[in-house]
């Protein structure tokens, strides 16, 4: 079993759509990174939050921390926001990530 | 904005030899950690390092690896002796501390 899941493994979008990207995990964490990897292979930290919701510009995300769960929201998708997103969470209390698979996101004109 | 440096972006060797992945962090940064990522697969960590230390290693990070900070400023990952497997593109990250990682822009590693 996957120590961290995401769904869904791909999503394609319109212009403009919201968008929904989840992420559950298993581990007892401390805070929940969430990544973007642009088609290139560059790894950029999008967010790190261990409760409630942090929002920077069009990305919001938020965390449930009893549930073990965590969205990440694009509002007004853009087709610059095409790119893999990736969710992970420290093993734990200690500095090993434990990444999730991601989630591919094309959004089209 | 402070960035990450990552040298070579692209390392290709034979099997068996050496190489040295070479990462700058950013300067007031205190923990560093090299990551990889096989192609099409998930990103995986390695090794995290602070206070010229490890503090946590992988089932991955086996003995071929080792990690350095020889000078302050850089922070490099040698693989002894590469294998075939050892074919990925290799992250490193830093960050202050409890803070959000800052990545480099990878260097991707062929061993033929």
């Amino acid at each position: 079993k996957n120590e961290v899941e995401q769904s869904p493994q791909n999503l394609t979008a319109q212009e403009g759509e919201f968008i929904t990207i989840n992420c559950s995990y298993s581990v007892g964490i401390s805070a929940l990174h969430w990544l973007q990897q642009h088609p290139g292979g560059g790894i950029v930290s999008l967010f790190m939050l261990s409760s409630g919701k942090k929002k920077h510009g069009r990305l919001i995300a938020t965390i449930n921390i009893q549930e073990k769960h965590s969205s990440l929201h694009i509002t007004a998708s853009h087709p610059r926001d095409s790119a893999v997103y990736i969710c992970a969470v420290p093993w734990y209390n200690t500095d090993k990530l434990i990444f999730g698979t991601g989630t591919r996101l094309q959004v089209f004109p | 904005e402070p960035e990450v440096t990552q040298t070579p972006s692209h390392q290709v060797t034979q099997m068996g030899q050496e190489v040295i992945l070479r990462c700058v962090p950013i300067s007031n940064h205190l923990y560093f950690y090299w990551y990889r990522q096989i192609l099409g697969q998930k990103v995986e960590f390695l090794v995290s390092f602070y206070n010229n230390e490890i503090s946590e290693k992988s089932e991955i990070f086996d003995d071929q690896f080792s990690v350095e900070r020889p000078d302050g400023s850089n922070f490099t990952l040698k693989i002894r002796s590469t294998k075939l497997e050892d074919s990925a593109m290799y992250f490193c990250a830093s960050s202050i501390g409890g803070m959000a990682l800052h990545f480099g822009n990878g260097t991707r590693l062929t061993v033929t």
